[in-house]
């Protein structure tokens, strides 16, 4: 079946450091890509998605390329914030025939941005 | 416009009974689903629901079940509560257009003593 795999950490840096996260993807067909970031206490929030091959998902600094070629989706942000402080996941969504396309999680990466 | 509601946010339950939960979507969501989140497993999918009907299920056993309603809300029920049903369950809606991504809920904390 589709699964994700992505670098656990936790992952500590200082603050306006430069922060790339792994996660590499297995699925048939041509998936959709996701980034979600969750806050203590808090649901899952969406933070950029890409539909298809060589799309760029951005957003507050973030980016994410969807690499068919490597099946990869590597989060990327050019100087952290210590509001960056999160968990990170990585998720994919793959239409089934009956329309359905629940996300497939990877296991999530704890990021701590130091002042 | 207001988000994914989950009520309620923080839950204790004894062994053996049983739990509902409820999920209001995005007004004009018609697509919803559930995940469990706990530390050792991480994010499962539980159900999706579209239009009233269940259209895909996770690998759960019978005790966990769902319903939608006409106006898109949604509720899962846990019967027959075990200690490993302690987490938290995250309910998401989503239009129904393909890699659109789902808006998730704050979630339901279980805690099951």
């Amino acid at each position: 079946g589709d699964s994700v795999t992505q670098m656990e950490g936790p992952v500590t840096l200082s603050e306006e450091a430069f922060l790339t996260i792994n996660c590499t993807y297995t699925a048939t067909g041509y998936p959709s890509l996701f980034w979600y970031v969750q806050y203590p206490g808090e649901g899952l929030q969406l933070l950029l998605k890409a539909t298809k091959a060589d799309d760029k998902g951005s957003n507050k600094g973030f980016e994410a390329t969807y690499r068919k070629e490597t099946t990869s989706f590597h989060l990327e942000k050019g100087s952290v914030q210590v509001s960056d402080s999160a968990v990170y996941f990585c998720a994919l969504s793959n239409p089934t025939q009956g329309g359905s396309e629940k996300l497939v999680f990877g296991k999530g990466t704890k990021l701590t941005v130091n002042p | 416009k207001a988000g994914v509601t989950q009520t309620p946010r923080y839950l204790i339950k004894t062994r053996g009974q049983q739990v509902t939960l409820s999920c209001s979507p995005i007004s004009g969501h018609r697509s919803v689903s559930w995940y469990q989140q706990t530390p050792g497993q991480g994010l499962q999918f539980l159900f999706e629901y579209f239009s009233e009907t269940q259209r895909n299920k996770g690998n759960f056993p019978g005790r966990f079940s769902g319903r939608q309603f006409s106006n898109s809300r949604s509720e899962m029920n846990v019967s027959t509560l075990e200690l490993g049903d302690s987490a938290l369950y995250l309910c998401a809606s989503s239009w129904p257009a393909s890699g659109y991504g789902y808006t998730f809920g704050s979630g339901t904390r279980l805690t099951v003593v």
